[in-house]
């Protein structure tokens, strides 16, 4: 389930079981996303990026979906794994300046 | 190589000292980015470098002073910094501003006493 509050919102999911982390993101003149891994004490590290000219985009084991409408992204991890235990965050590039980052959400894999 | 170094790892320091942080990155990026980022918290841009010049300065307090000798490295200088400045400073590069995956290193665990 997810919970949110003072804390990062978390996710907690079985292990071999589908994940879905979700990400709105604020500028519609944003026209490219990333999603990143954060484990403890490490930076950022990359997972999968979209461009606004596509919906859906995969990779091995990690699809990204794009709803630019209700300007909202999602990351898919298959088959979840205990490596898979991190703090995932969207980012945005308004205005192709920069990149803004979302709040993130821990995903808890569960034995 | 594609790799952002940092340095370094962990540093400690009192509010009157002066002290550099170093990143250094050979892919060729010609943006390079400081964040900072407190627990549990997003990382929050800093300064933005494209070509060599600074592009973006987020209002960040003149304790931090940014420096980019060339297009390999981006340093970040501190002077007189308070506790509540203890974060972890990231270091990133792309291809250009805001285009091409991003590539962070690993970070400084600051801590200021």
């Amino acid at each position: 389930g997810e919970s949110v509050g003072l804390h990062l919102p978390t996710l907690s999911v079985q292990e071999g079981d589908n994940s879905i982390i979700n990400c709105a993101y604020s500028n519609s003149a944003s026209d490219y996303f990333i999603w990143y891994k954060q484990e403890s004490g490490k930076g950022p590290q990359f997972i999968i990026d979209i461009r606004s000219n596509m919906d859906k985009r995969q990779g091995q084991r990690v699809t990204v979906l794009l709803n630019k409408t209700v300007k909202h992204l999602s990351l898919q991890i298959a088959a979840t794994q205990p490596g898979d235990s991190a703090v995932y965050f969207c980012a945005e590039n308004p205005y192709g300046q920069n990149f803004v980052f979302g709040p993130g959400t821990r995903l808890s894999v569960l034995p | 190589d594609t790799e952002v170094t940092q340095t370094p790892k962990h540093l400690v320091m009192g509010m009157t000292n002066k002290k550099s942080l170093k990143c250094e990155q050979h892919m060729g990026h010609r943006a390079m980015y400081w964040y900072k980022q407190k627990a549990k918290k997003p990382p929050e841009l800093m300064f933005v470098y494209s070509y060599e010049k600074l592009s973006i300065n987020e209002s960040v307090p003149s304790r931090f002073s940014p420096e980019c000798p060339n297009s390999s490295l981006l340093n970040l200088h501190l002077h007189a910094l308070q506790p509540e400045d203890s974060a972890l400073y990231l270091c990133a590069s792309s291809q250009g501003p805001g285009t091409g995956e991003a590539f962070f290193g690993q970070g400084t665990r600051l801590t200021v006493v």
